[in-house]
């Protein structure tokens, strides 16, 4: 069982450069999350997807977007990259009633 | 703002002797508390949960504590094995949100 799969796992940008990062699940779940990691700041929920055809704001959603392709897929843009938005970011979903996540390798972005 | 904070960035043990990881919280909405472990380039992967109508949960070597009136919870690992060394991440959520906030990590290193 692939779980969650996010693609890629690496990427270097440029300062303005756009990007968008590719998630998708084999589990069924409705929901599906896009966190950054930083270190000493723990994991930081960028948007959520309650459901498909639902995108909802997160703690730290200002300079992303979002996309609920369908129920397998949810993907993070950048629309101008910054160099504050180096991160690791990670995908995850979760069942509706589970409550826990099941998260993706993660993609290590940095921009220059 | 940081609703949920793990003051302690590493914790160092002897295998065999017990582990213990805090976590406390500020929003006394959440209900629903889980740790997750994770490995250097993996994802976190879930470890235990416990619901606010409990003050315990157990699961083989691993134990977590719910003290609601502290708005304080810890994990207990005995006996600790040199497989346990990670990053522990506590993470708390309310019943009617999906927005799952998560403490900044303890690296936990076991000795052997």
């Amino acid at each position: 069982n692939a779980g969650v799969t996010q693609t890629p796992k690496f990427q270097v940008l440029k300062t303005g450069q756009s990007m968008t990062l590719q998630c998708a699940q084999d589990m069924n779940h409705n929901s599906m999350y896009w966190y950054r990691q930083d270190p000493g700041m723990g994991l930081r929920l960028i948007y959520y997807s309650a459901s498909e055809g639902t995108t909802d704001k997160g703690e730290v959603p200002n300079g992303y977007n979002v996309s609920r392709l369908n129920k397998r897929e949810f993907s993070l843009r950048l629309e101008s990259a910054a160099p504050s938005q180096t991160s690791v970011y990670f995908c995850a979903s979760s069942g509706q009633l589970a409550g826990e996540l099941f998260f993706g390798e993660g993609s290590r972005l940095t921009v220059l | 703002d940081q609703q949920v904070k793990q003051n302690s960035p590493s914790l160092s043990v002897q295998e065999g002797r017990i582990s213990i990881l805090n976590c406390d919280y500020t929003n006394s909405m959440f209900d629903y508390f889980l740790w997750y472990k994770k490995y250097p380039a993996e994802g976190p992967t879930f470890l235990i949960s416990i619901s606010s109508i409990k003050d315990k949960n157990e699961d083989g070597r691993f134990t977590v504590f719910l003290n609601k009136s502290a708005k304080h919870l810890s994990l207990h690992i005995v006996p600790s094995q040199p497989g346990d060394s990670a990053v522990y991440f506590c993470a708390a959520r309310t019943h009617n949100n999906n927005d799952m906030r998560f403490g900044a990590g303890t690296r936990l290193t076991v000795k052997p």
